[in-house]
């Protein structure tokens, strides 16, 4: 069974600009959760979505908004960057949410 | 507001002896919890879970202890192996709640373990 897949691996954007990551979760999950990982701070929680519903969302601005496809597939969009979005942006799927997540490899934005 | 947290940021074992993996949660509606490792460049994976109608679950060398009272959780690795040397990061979610999907995870713990 294929992973969670994500692209781009590497990203790197001037500020203002905006950025769509993607994420293809494992076959016949239907959660899709983002998270931010920056030194310090852990993973935090960005949104989740299951079935093309926003299910969850974390304490972030509207500046980050995402989607989920029919086919479970995820983006992430990123509008007007900041010098603060550097960061490495995992997703992960699960089965149905609340259970086990299953991580991609994640993609690492630059914003300079 | 940080509702699970790592408060050492790094742990230094011998090979052979016992790790130690603490967390604590602020939030009493927290029922799942998971640990996960992760190695520089991938993602975290999945180590070991708990619910809270738990307060022991064993796999091979890990063992996760839960302390509903004290609001507090351990990971426990015997023996230690150098392939253990990664990021540790504990989870944990409300699952019986309306935050079911949401996860919270702590700030992780890095863990050397000496040859």
């Amino acid at each position: 069974k294929a992973g969670v897949t994500q692209t781009p691996r590497y990203l790197i954007k001037t500020r203002g600009q905006q950025v769509t990551l993607s994420c293809s979760p494992i076959s016949g999950h239907r959660s899709v959760s983002w998270y931010q990982q920056t030194p310090g701070q852990g993973l935090q929680f960005l949104f989740e979505y299951f079935s093309e519903t926003q299910r969850n969302k974390g304490n972030f601005p509207g500046r980050f908004s995402g989607r989920q496809f029919s086919n479970s597939r995820s983006e992430m969009n990123v509008s007007t960057l900041e010098l603060g979005d550097s960061a490495l942006y995992l997703c992960a799927s699960s089965f149905r949410g609340g259970d086990e997540q299953f991580f991609g490899p994640g993609t690492r934005l630059t914003v300079l | 507001d940080q509702q699970v947290k790592q408060n050492s940021p790094s742990l230094s074992v011998q090979e052979g002896r016992i790790s130690i993996l603490n967390c604590d949660y602020t939030n009493s509606m927290f029922d799942y919890f998971l640990w996960y490792k992760k190695y520089p460049a991938e993602g975290p994976t999945f180590l070991i879970s708990i619910s809270s109608i738990k307060d022991k679950n064993e796999d091979g060398r890990f063992t996760v202890f839960l302390n509903k009272s004290a609001k507090h959780l351990s990971l426990h690795i015997v023996p230690s192996q150098p392939g253990d040397s990664a990021v540790y990061f504990c989870a944990a979610s409300a699952m019986g709640a309306a935050g079911l999907g949401q996860f919270y995870f702590g700030t992780g713990t890095s863990l050397t373990v000496i040859p």
